[in-house]
């Protein structure tokens, strides 16, 4: 079945440095969500990405979806204490809208 | 609005008990579904219904039961509980029926254990 596949599943950086992770797709995807997650609580939505090679800024997060739309990547510069969470990609399932696929999440840990 | 609400918070069975897990929202969203997730397995769907009276499975459907009798509502049964169902699980909306495309919504989460 059709994969989201997101990596590194863990990063440690140190505060102040650059970060960026990934999501691949085995399938090319209509669109990418990405959510956070902060400890203990649930996910939130951050962004939705659609079109071929789409950049989207959000303050220091910056989203990119792959040309063929089989991949994307966010990228943090510079990382805060407040990055600190989990972050999913997320895509419709092959074969119809319906259905909403999560990779399995990368944990990020800021050290202050 | 209260955006989308779950209860209890926590919950301990024991297995081979029966709950529901209640979830609501006031959005007036069409679409809700039902997540479990687990350390390093990410968000699984287990269930999902794209308006009142329509509900079909996810992922991992298997010990769990939901209906739709209303837009606003949108319970999980679990008929027996297991161990293995020891989890958070999340309910969540989104405005239309093709979730692919539109925010999810998520509630706080209920944390279950199955002893």
């Amino acid at each position: 079945g059709q994969q989201v596949m997101q990596i590194p599943q863990y990063q440690h950086v140190q505060e102040g440095e650059d970060f960026t992770t990934y999501c691949n797709s085995s399938t090319t995807l209509s669109n990418i969500q990405w959510y956070k997650q902060r400890p203990g609580g649930h996910p939130v939505f951050l962004i939705q990405l659609v079109k071929s090679g789409e950049v989207k800024k959000q303050k220091r997060l910056t989203f990119q979806f792959g040309e063929a739309k089989k991949n994307s990547s966010l990228h943090i510069t510079p990382t805060q204490t407040t990055d600190v969470g989990t972050y999913f990609c997320a895509g419709p399932a092959q074969g119809g809208s319906e259905k909403l696929v999560f990779g399995k999440g990368m944990k990020l840990t800021v050290n202050p | 609005n209260a955006g989308v609400t779950q209860t209890p918070k926590f919950q301990v069975l024991k297995t081979g008990q029966s709950m529901t897990l209640q979830c609501a929202q006031d959005m007036n969203h069409e679409y809700m579904s039902w997540y479990r997730q687990d350390p390093g397995m990410g968000l699984r769907l287990i269930h999902y219904s794209v308006g009142a009276g329509i509900t079909d499975q996810g992922e991992v459907p298997n010990g769990y039961n939901v209906s739709r009798s209303t837009t606003e509502d949108f319970p999980l049964r679990l008929l027996s509980a297991a161990p293995s169902q020891t989890s958070v699980y999340f309910c969540a909306s989104s405005y239309s029926g093709t979730s692919g495309t539109d925010t999810q919504y998520f509630g706080p989460g209920t944390r279950l254990t199955v002893l």
